[in-house]
């Protein structure tokens, strides 16, 4: 079936270092992938997306690449800040049905100053 | 626009009680979600709706659970009687209708049943 692992938290990081959270997902047909974040006390909101193979999204320094091959949209940043520590969420939605996404678990990042 | 707008922000409750969880999408969006979200099982989708009609309801946990939108603007989630293992963060989503539309969630109920 579909599904999205991400890999498990908490990360903890210095300011200004670099990112990445991995993930990976089983899909069948073509996906639309997502990362989203959440911050302390708040709801979900969506970081960046991926309609299809070898995008690449962006947004406020995040990237991630949709890739096919390897079945993975790792989200990366190359300098982090203190602002960034929040919930980070992986998800797909699935040809069929796009309303329904699949989540992964969330991974935890804290960064330090 | 305000966003999704959930109420109540926490809600604590006793065993066997009552509990209704309100929200309201943004305007003109089709689609509404309820999501849980807990340590052990991560964030689960309870239901939603499209149009205020229920599309998928198959991950309401029990019959303890139901949901309605009697309009575009208003959705509830109620819960009798609860059970403390219905503690969560209950969050309403709204969304347009088309593919890869993002959705936009409200701050969350959190429901401690005691």
């Amino acid at each position: 079936g579909n599904s999205v692992t991400q890999m498990e938290g908490p990360v903890t990081l210095s300011e200004e270092a670099f990112l990445t959270i991995n993930c990976t997902y089983t899909a069948t047909g073509y996906p639309s992938l997502f990362w989203y974040v959440q911050y302390p006390g708040e709801g979900l909101q969506l970081l960046l997306k991926a309609t299809k193979a070898d995008d690449k999204g962006s947004n406020k320094g995040f990237e991630a690449t949709y890739r096919k091959e390897t079945t993975s949209f790792h989200l990366e940043k190359g300098s982090v800040q203190v602002s960034d520590s929040a919930v980070y969420f992986c998800a797909l939605s699935y040809a069929g049905n796009n309303r329904k996404l699949i989540w992964g678990l969330g991974t935890s990042l804290a960064v330090n100053p | 626009d305000a966003g999704v707008i959930q109420s109540p922000r926490h809600e604590v409750t006793e065993m066997g009680q009552e509990v209704t969880l309100r929200c309201k999408p943004i305007s003109g969006h089709d689609y509404l979600f309820w999501y849980r979200q807990t340590m052990m099982r991560g964030l689960e989708l309870l239901i939603y709706f499209n149009n205020n009609v229920p599309i998928d309801d198959s991950g309401m946990p029990e019959d303890r659970f139901s949901a309605k939108m009697p309009n575009a603007s208003f959705s509830t989630l109620k819960i009798q009687p609860s059970e403390p293992r219905d503690s969560a963060v209950y969050f309403c989503a709204s969304s347009f209708f088309q593919g890869g539309s993002p959705l936009h969630f409200g701050n969350g109920t959190r429901l401690t049943v005691t």
